[in-house]
């Protein structure tokens, strides 16, 4: 199965309403990172998380280990933020991360 | 800061052939990697390499080769392209040989006629 699963897989939301992505792992994540991956397909980076929150003007983004989720929310949605979302978990002991399948983000003027 | 580019940015092939994609990062960077991405899905890991001369197998390698000619530069080939090979390709670099937080170049995007 998934061992990294986002929710909502997609969403709308008005401008200048806020929201909330999740991830949940079935592994045991010890990092996790959140891109944006905009229209052109860019990926950009948002955060990069040991178990904590981190905040970044209108975004603001948890990992909570023990329990295997992480959030990211968005405040005060502007029309740029449309895009795809994306989690990824970083497992101990691999040099590797393993991808969510995303959440399509649409603001709507 | 860094940068990472890709080359090129769209490939045209036709089925059967081999068909190679650059990867360069200027961040110094230990670990590259490789990723694939069909439409409206998730990335998918192929190959990563975590020093000059490494490489590792993802969940994707079959099918394709990859080289680490340097620490600065990966390449993957597609060693015989395939009808359903219309995707993007994403390479990818982080600082350390044991992960960490991975930074993306804008992609080849694929079509095979």
């Amino acid at each position: 199965g998934d061992k990294v699963k986002q929710s909502p897989s997609a969403l709308s939301l008005q401008e200048g309403t806020n929201s909330a992505l999740r991830c949940n792992f079935s592994i045991a994540a010890t990092t996790v990172q959140w891109f944006l991956q905009n229209p052109r397909g860019s990926l950009i980076n948002l955060f990069y998380l040991v178990p904590g929150t981190k905040e970044n003007g209108r975004l603001k983004s948890a990992f909570d280990s023990k329990e295997s989720y992480s959030t990211l929310h968005i405040r005060d949605a502007q029309l740029e933020d449309s895009g795809t979302y994306f989690c990824a978990a970083e497992a101990p002991n691999t040099n590797k991360v393993v991808f969510g399948t995303g959440t399509r983000l649409q603001v709507l003027p | 800061g860094g940068i990472i580019t890709q080359t090129p940015k769209f490939l045209i092939g036709q089925e059967g052939q081999k068909l190679t994609l650059k990867c360069q990062q200027n961040f110094n960077h230990d670990t590259m990697y490789w990723y694939r991405q069909d439409s409206g899905k998730g990335l998918r890991l192929i190959y990563y390499s975590i020093t000059e001369n490494d490489l590792q197998k993802g969940d994707l390698s079959e099918g394709y080769d990859a080289s680490r000619e340097k620490k600065s530069s990966f390449s993957l080939t597609v060693t015989s392209a395939q009808k359903n090979e219309m995707a993007v390709f994403l390479c990818a670099s982080s600082i350390r040989d044991w992960g960490g937080e991975q930074y993306f170049g804008p992609g080849t995007r694929l079509t095979v006629l």
